[in-house]
């Protein structure tokens, strides 16, 4: 699958903070989704970009994709302690059928 | 429905033990999946089923083995583990399509291999 690089790995805020977590590729990406698990949870998919420059915001959070379809970033604004969990990025490809390769994860913390 | 659920929600099991893990999903996805995931780790990719055919394979050890008996039910049959197996099992589903959809994870199987 493609590999995707996220970082930070963690993110510690005090409430109220923004929080920013970045993806980046090698490679030219197809699309890309951003996914929530909370602690000791599931993955809950949050969003997909396709188009190059994408900018779509769900609330507080504003998901971007990069002109050149190789950067993309979640920005959450005013974070509340409803927002700790770990935001995961995947880069999606077709090899037949659709196969998703997860990046590493940002784990946010907010501290009230 | 637009869940994805997942059976048992936990499991503990000897090496020498033959167990299943369940999947089943009525949203009329025709794409599923199987995924582990070890603590503070990514979702890892094992098998992709697409059409109730095995599509992805990602060079998964023979002791797992795969089935899906239609387009509502995945099953993960498992055989002869190793302690280092233990993680959490997640089912996925999702629309088919080369432009890709959001995937429904199921709350996963939480197995520990003794």
């Amino acid at each position: 699958g493609q590999q995707v690089m996220q970082i930070p790995q963690y993110q510690h805020v005090q409430e109220g903070e923004d929080f920013t977590t970045y993806c980046n590729s090698s490679t030219t990406l197809s699309n890309i989704q951003w996914y929530k698990q909370r602690p000791g949870g599931h993955p809950v998919f949050l969003i997909q970009l396709v188009k190059s420059g994408e900018v779509k915001k769900q609330k507080r959070l504003t998901f971007q994709f990069g002109e050149a379809k190789k950067n993309s970033s979640l920005h959450i604004t005013a974070t509340q302690t409803t927002d700790v969990g770990t935001y995961f990025c995947a880069a999606g490809r077709w090899a037949g059928s659709y196969q998703l390769t997860f990046g590493k994860g940002t784990k946010l913390s907010v501290i009230p | 429905d637009t869940e994805v659920t997942q059976t048992p929600k936990h499991l503990v099991m000897g090496m020498t033990n033959k167990k299943s893990l369940k999947c089943e999903q009525h949203m009329g996805h025709r794409a599923m999946y199987w995924y582990k995931q070890k603590a503070k780790k990514p979702p890892e990719l094992m098998f992709v089923y697409s059409y109730e055919k095995l599509s992805i394979n990602e060079s998964v050890p023979s002791r797992f083995s795969p089935e899906c008996p239609n387009s509502s039910l995945l099953n993960l049959h498992l055989h002869a583990l190793q302690p280092e197996d233990s993680a959490l099992y997640l089912c996925a589903s999702s629309t088919t399509g080369q432009l890709g959809y959001g995937y429904t994870f199921g709350s996963g199987t939480r197995l520990t291999v003794v």
